[in-house]
């Protein structure tokens, strides 16, 4: 089976600062690659899938890219309202999540 | 709108059953793909299963093969998610969820707010 592993687990960083978030699959995936946010007592939203493409209504500063193994989700300029855990999840065959990233405010 | 409405959760002893049902609304529910993911209090996401739009094929998570049965009724315009032999392990709130579109491999777009399970003596 097919593992996705996210780094870092968590993260603290100031309003305004760039994060970056690294998912790795075991074997490569092709682009079937989603992003997810979750917050707090919240249902998943769906933010990027196909590695890149960002879904309908999802703000422009966040990015995916990557293909194959490797996986970034990018935020450009983090928001007080993006406090939330991110979650990677590859949707070809056997769906399968990330351990999930904890984003907070410093 | 698309509307996923869980139902069906609550407290079973380990080793009993439940069935937990996804009433979905607002879109075409007989030509998706449906899936089940979990989430245990405090951990992260897991996907369980899925079913195709006609009910005819299905796959699980390792972690429920055998014990886990999901099935459609498209009359009804529901899910299910037959669960036996519970085990401690599978506490969690579960989620139904539908695809971005109607192929197999898409991510899932819309979620239901979710049904809490939990087994415990």
């Amino acid at each position: 089976d097919i593992q996705m592993t996210q780094s870092p687990s968590s993260l603290s960083a100031s309003v305004g600062d760039r994060v970056t978030i690294t998912c790795r699959a075991s074997q490569g995936i092709s682009n079937y690659l989603a992003w997810y946010q979750q917050k707090p007592g919240k249902v998943p939203k769906l933010l990027i899938y196909a590695a890149s493409t960002l879904q309908s209504g999802v703000p422009s500063r966040f990015s995916g890219s990557g293909s194959g193994t490797d996986f970034t989700l990018t935020i450009s300029s983090l928001q007080p309202e993006d406090v939330a855990t991110y979650y990677c999840q590859k949707y070809n065959s056997a769906p399968t999540f990330g351990q999930g990233t904890k984003v907070e405010i410093k | 709108e698309v509307q996923l409405v869980e139902s069906g959760g609550g407290l079973v002893q380990p080793g009993g059953s439940l069935r937990l049902s996804c009433a979905a609304s607002g879109f075409t529910f007989s030509t998706y793909w449906m899936h089940w993911v979990r989430q245990a209090p405090g951990k992260g996401l897991v996907w369980v299963s899925r079913i195709s739009s006609d009910g005819s094929s299905t796959s699980y998570a390792d972690s429920v093969k055998g014990r886990f049965t999901i099935s459609r009724d498209n009359a009804k315009n529901t899910l299910y998610l037959q669960m036996n032999s519970l085990r401690a392990e599978d506490t969690a709130v579960y989620y139904c969820a539908r695809g971005v579109t109607v192929a197999v491999t898409t991510p899932l777009e819309h979620w239901g707010q979710g049904t809490l399970v939990t087994v415990s003596s």
